[in-house]
Order: structure tokens, then sequence, then C-alpha cells
């Protein structure tokens, strides 16, 4: 699977938009990418994935670029429950080479504050 | 609530002990994982089951043990751990492996916080 770099922290206004970016200049055509966030001490939770075209929910938004060599997940109106960090991943789906792996990173530590 | 539950939450054991983890899911999936979490390091994949069969194991030592006796439940046998093993250890599940769709999200479970002694 590609490898994906983020920044290591971030501040976010409680009430403003959240644009954490991610670099994966090595994704293949079969990768997708995949937003995971983790809140302290909790399991991992799935936000929202993407081949490439921008998707949205009632979570949040995903923005991929045209060369599909980065991405930006949106919280379009941060809140304080939103603090936790925040991993992309790529990685295969379906057909023979999916293993189900998901390989973490450091990802980004968002804290959203009053 | 994920619909993928652990026990125990907290776990203190000494490196003598025999423990296990238990990880049940209520969504319907044939796909478990085990990961672990150590202090200030990224999650790490451990072993992966497919319809109760183990499809990796990601170079555990033979002192963690899984089970996988149906696709709702999933164990984690532990025995003579060494303090380093204290971490987060995550359950994990998803609809199945190897399907030809675009949708396959991991829903994990709380965690279990083990502490060796």
């Amino acid at each position: 699977d590609a490898k994906t770099t983020q920044p290591p922290s971030m501040d976010c206004a409680e009430g403003r938009a959240a644009n954490l970016p991610c670099n994966h200049s090595t994704i293949s055509g079969n990768e997708y990418v995949y937003w995971y966030r983790q809140i302290h001490s909790q399991g991992p939770q799935y936000i929202i994935h993407g081949l490439k075209n921008n998707e949205t929910n009632e979570m949040a938004s995903l923005i991929i670029t045209e060369d599909r060599k980065s991405s930006t997940l949106i919280l379009p109106h941060a809140t304080l429950r939103d603090t936790a960090v925040y991993y992309c991943i790529v990685r295969v789906v379906g057909g023979s080479s999916n293993t189900g792996k998901l390989i973490f990173g450091q990802g980004t530590t968002l804290q959203v504050k009053p | 609530e994920t619909g993928v539950t652990q026990t125990p939450r907290h776990l203190v054991m000494g490196m003598t002990n025999k423990k296990s983890l238990k990880c049940e899911q209520h969504l319907g999936h044939n796909a478990m994982y085990w990961y672990k979490q150590s202090a200030k390091k990224p999650l790490e994949l451990m072993f992966v089951y497919n319809f109760k069969e183990q499809t990796e194991n990601n170079s555990v030592p033979s002192r963690f043990s899984p089970e996988c006796p149906n696709s709702s439940h999933l164990f984690l046998h532990l025995h003579t751990l060494q303090p380093e093993d204290s971490a987060l250890y995550l359950c994990a599940s998803s609809l199945s492996l190897f399907r030809l769709v675009d949708y396959n999200e991991q829903f994990f479970g709380p965690g279990t916080r083990l502490t060796v002694l």
C-alpha cells in the first residue's frame, strides 16, 4: 500500500472548517483514500473514503486532486468533539489483493479550540 | 456504539499469568482483526481472520495466540507476556476480505488497555 504524509498537528477554531491535508504521491490506480479518526482512548472510527471523485457524507467531505496525489478532509463546522487524531490511509479494495489491511501512520492530531 | 464490543476494558497482569481478551461483533461481518497500539506509536495489525480462517499473522510473537471460533467472536490468548506488551489492543471487523466491491470499512471496538507488570 502507498505511504501517506500528514502534518503531525493542526489547530482549528470551534465552528470553523477544519481542512486536513494528506499527500499520497505514490498512489496506484486501484488504491482508494480512506480517512479514520481516533478520539482519545477509543478505537478508530471510519469517516469517509474515495477513489477519484469528491465525496461527502454526514461527517465530512473528501476532496481528491485530479492527479490523485493528494487529498483534503474537510470538517465543515468543527466542534470540540472533533478533537482527535485523523489518519489518512490508501489501500487496494476488492479482488484477490484485498487483504483488508489498514496501515496506520502517525496521523494528524487536530485540536479544536473554543 | 460501533457494534463491536471488547472485554475486559482494562486488564493488569503479571508476566506469568494467562489471560484472554474477547471481542464480539453484532454486525454480521465475516472478517475480524486484532491491532496493537503502543504509546506514541501507530496502530499495528497483528492478525486477520476471514470466515474463521486466519489469513494474516504479522510476525506476532507466539505468546499471543488468537482464536476465532465463529465469525462473531475473536479471542486473543495471552501468556508469559513482557512489560513491553503493555498497550491498547483493538479489535475490528468488516464485511469480508476479497470482496469485489469498494466498500469494506472496518468497525473498531473500544479496545482493552493492557498493563503487564
